[in-house]
């Protein structure tokens, strides 16, 4: 059972359109990242949050902590093919482990 | 700087074959993990590190053994192999694991046959 639930799994998009990627859980995290992962490739991180409501901007990327601290979504606006990957969002709950969840396709289509 | 290096790249082992997944990191972080990637179920935690000489069970440990006698070295040993252990494997390092940024190798792609 993934302790991180997010949705969709897949998400196809033409250049330019938005969208929007979540990230739920029953428990409460000390903090939550998000990270994109590129084939044949590790993980990146691209934002850490930590404090609940808070947004945090990236570019075209905006990132939102749950008030509980529970849940989190990225918003991608004006999507490119550059931001083709897999998104994976990872919380932590202060016992040295980084929980994550199964991650998101995201393909944008030139 | 190089990171975090993994090798190898790619290995094919056969059942009941033993083998070590190398990992090393020179940025001088603390906490050093492993977790496995498979399709559909993101990363899931083996085993980590808070520290040289100090390593704990993750989420998904049976069947491999981990040790940490420095700072930049985190090797990962498959005792027997076996096919539900084909998978990417990824090593990852962080100054801390809250609120830090993890630090992740290239991977390597294991097939047990």
């Amino acid at each position: 059972t993934q302790l991180l639930e997010q949705s969709p799994q897949f998400l196809s998009i033409q250049e330019g359109e938005n969208l929007t990627v979540y990230c739920n859980s029953s428990s409460v995290f000390s903090s939550l990242q998000w990270y994109r992962q590129e084939p044949g490739e590790g993980p990146v991180l691209l934002v850490t949050v930590v404090t609940g409501g808070e947004v945090k901007k990236l570019k075209r990327l905006t990132f939102q902590f749950g008030d509980a601290r529970k849940d989190s979504s990225l918003h991608i606006t004006a999507a490119q093919p550059g931001d083709t990957g897999l998104y994976l969002c990872a919380g932590s709950s202060n016992d040295y482990k980084l929980s994550f969840g199964a991650g998101t396709t995201v393909t944008v289509r030139a | 700087n190089a990171g975090v290096t993994q090798t190898p790249k790619f290995q094919v082992l056969k059942t009941g074959q033993s083998m070590t997944l190398q990992c090393a990191q020179d940025m001088n972080h603390e906490y050093m993990s492993w977790y496995r990637q498979d399709p559909g179920m993101g990363l899931r935690l083996i085993h980590y590190s808070v520290g040289a000489g100090i390593t704990d069970q993750g989420e998904v440990p049976n069947g491999y053994n981990v040790s940490r006698s420095t700072t930049e070295d985190f090797p990962l040993r498959l005792l027997s192999a076996a096919p539900s252990q084909t998978s990417v494997y990824f090593c990852a390092s962080s100054y801390t694991i809250n609120y830090n940024e993890q630090f992740f190798g290239p991977g390597t792609r294991l097939t047990v046959l």
